[in-house]
């Protein structure tokens, strides 16, 4: 088992709908989450990091975390166009603080 | 504020040869980490240093190797490159732990022929 999973997709919405991905992790006391979106041909950006269980808002994007079940999703409301990149949800496993766990990414087309 | 600079952009080295990376981070931050990136594997952890000190290593042979300089520069070295190391190589700092997020540099992409 991988130790974060997401969907390869593609995963694809049409302009204006709420996407939604997500992402599983296997370390159980995994403490720290985080979104980046990668453009292709471009490095990573991060969108926003996530620590308590529950809801996180900023902007159009809404990080969710659920740490008995293990996973953490990324909503995207409104999505447009420029939306559509790789979105990598990452892990800080307990074992290694300053190490972050990838996954292999979701990549996300909207359609106009 | 400038981002995380890595150079050279592009590198195309012959098998056997060794590479040595270059990672500039962001003003201030001390904490720089190295990841490879890979159509098959995806991002993978190399290693992470603050303050000069190798904090975490990832799965890799001792053919990375990786230093960190009293301003906080970085680089990383590759010796004995084979063909499965061509990659994308991202350098990523930080002003802590890494607890709000690395941020990344545009990457040097190294193909080994």
């Amino acid at each position: 088992q991988k130790e974060v999973e997401q969907n390869s997709g593609p995963l694809s919405v049409p302009e204006g709908a709420i996407a939604s991905l997500n992402c599983t992790y296997s370390d159980r006391g995994s403490q720290s989450f985080f979104w980046y979106r990668q453009y292709s041909g471009k490095s990573p950006e991060l969108i926003m990091f996530i620590y308590s269980n529950g809801d996180k808002e900023d902007g159009r994007f809404t990080a969710q975390l659920n740490k008995a079940s293990q996973y953490v999703s990324l909503l995207i409301r409104d999505s447009q166009p420029s939306d559509s990149a790789t979105y990598l949800c990452a892990v800080v496993p307990t074992s290694g603080t300053y190490k972050y766990i990838f996954g292999t990414g979701t990549r996300l087309k909207v359609l106009a | 504020k400038a981002g995380v600079t890595q150079t050279p952009r592009y590198l195309i080295k012959t098998r056997g040869q060794q590479v040595t990376l270059s990672c500039s981070p962001i003003s201030g931050h001390r904490s720089v980490s190295w990841y490879q990136q890979t159509p098959g594997q995806g991002l993978q952890f190399l290693f992470e240093y603050f303050s000069e000190t190798q904090r975490n290593k990832g799965n890799f042979p001792g053919r990375f190797s990786g230093r960190q300089f009293s301003n906080s520069r970085s680089e990383m070295n590759v010796s004995t490159l084979e063909l499965g190391d061509s990659a994308l190589y991202l350098c990523a700092s930080s002003s802590g732990q890494g607890s709000y997020g690395y941020t990344f540099g545009s990457g040097t992409r190294l193909t080994v022929v």
